[in-house]
């Protein structure tokens, strides 16, 4: 298993340009989520998708879509990047809505100049 | 929505000291609270968890006492040794996972 997978890891995109983060997981995961890490912020969430089919804003959506292309695959979605999303985006898979273990990608480096 | 605050964002100890790491939640209906270490360019990944229906729990060295009644919860690693060094997350869930700001923690050989 290769747990949850995340593509490219790293990315330099120029102002106003768009790109899409991808993520997948094969663990059979029914929720998936897109969390952004800054420095001395923590981890915050941007969208999730509790279950196939089905998507949700997190703390901080404003400037992204995401889609939830079936039970596998969660992307990201950069309409037109800002330095402002310079930042490390993770994408995660949970079993369930419920109290269990998430699991992380290995992460994209995203550089917006 | 959730609010988790967390504390020290730095901690420096020496090798054989015990750390403590504390986080408050704001949401009395959170009833899951995971603790992520993250080391230097890796993605996160979970060292305990505990429960609401729990007050205490250990894994060797690391432990995690909870209050429900103060919501907050602590993260306890004793005899430390220098590849603890890393940045640890505090988090809460209800329906989503929302995570405290992080603690740096270095330890001195």
């Amino acid at each position: 298993n290769a747990g949850v997978t995340q593509n490219p890891k790293f990315q330099v995109l120029k102002t106003g340009q768009s790109m899409t983060l991808q993520c997948a997981q094969d663990m059979n995961h029914n929720s998936m989520y897109w969390y952004r890490q800054d420095p001395g912020m923590g981890l915050r969430l941007i969208y999730y998708s509790a279950s196939e089919g089905t998507t949700d804003k997190g703390e901080v959506p404003n400037g992204y879509n995401v889609s939830r292309l079936n039970k596998r695959e969660f992307s990201l979605r950069l309409e037109s990047a800002a330095p402002s999303q310079t930042s490390v985006y993770f994408c995660a898979s949970v079993q369930a809505m419920g109290n269990t273990e998430a699991f992380f990608g290995q992460g994209t480096r995203l550089t917006v100049v | 929505g959730e609010n988790v605050e967390q504390h020290p964002s730095t901690l420096s100890v020496q090798e054989g000291d015990s750390a403590v790491i504390k986080c408050t939640y704001s949401d009395s209906a959170s009833n899951y609270f995971p603790w992520y270490k993250q080391e230097l360019g890796k993605r996160p990944q979970l060292i305990i968890d505990i429960r609401s229906n729990v007050g205490e729990k250990k894994d060797q060295r690391i432990a995690v006492t909870l209050n429900k009644t103060a919501k907050h919860f602590s993260l306890h690693i004793t005899e430390t040794q220098p590849e603890d060094s890393a940045v640890y997350f505090c988090a809460a869930k209800y329906s989503t996972l929302t995570f405290g700001k992080g603690t740096m923690l270095l330890v001195s050989p």
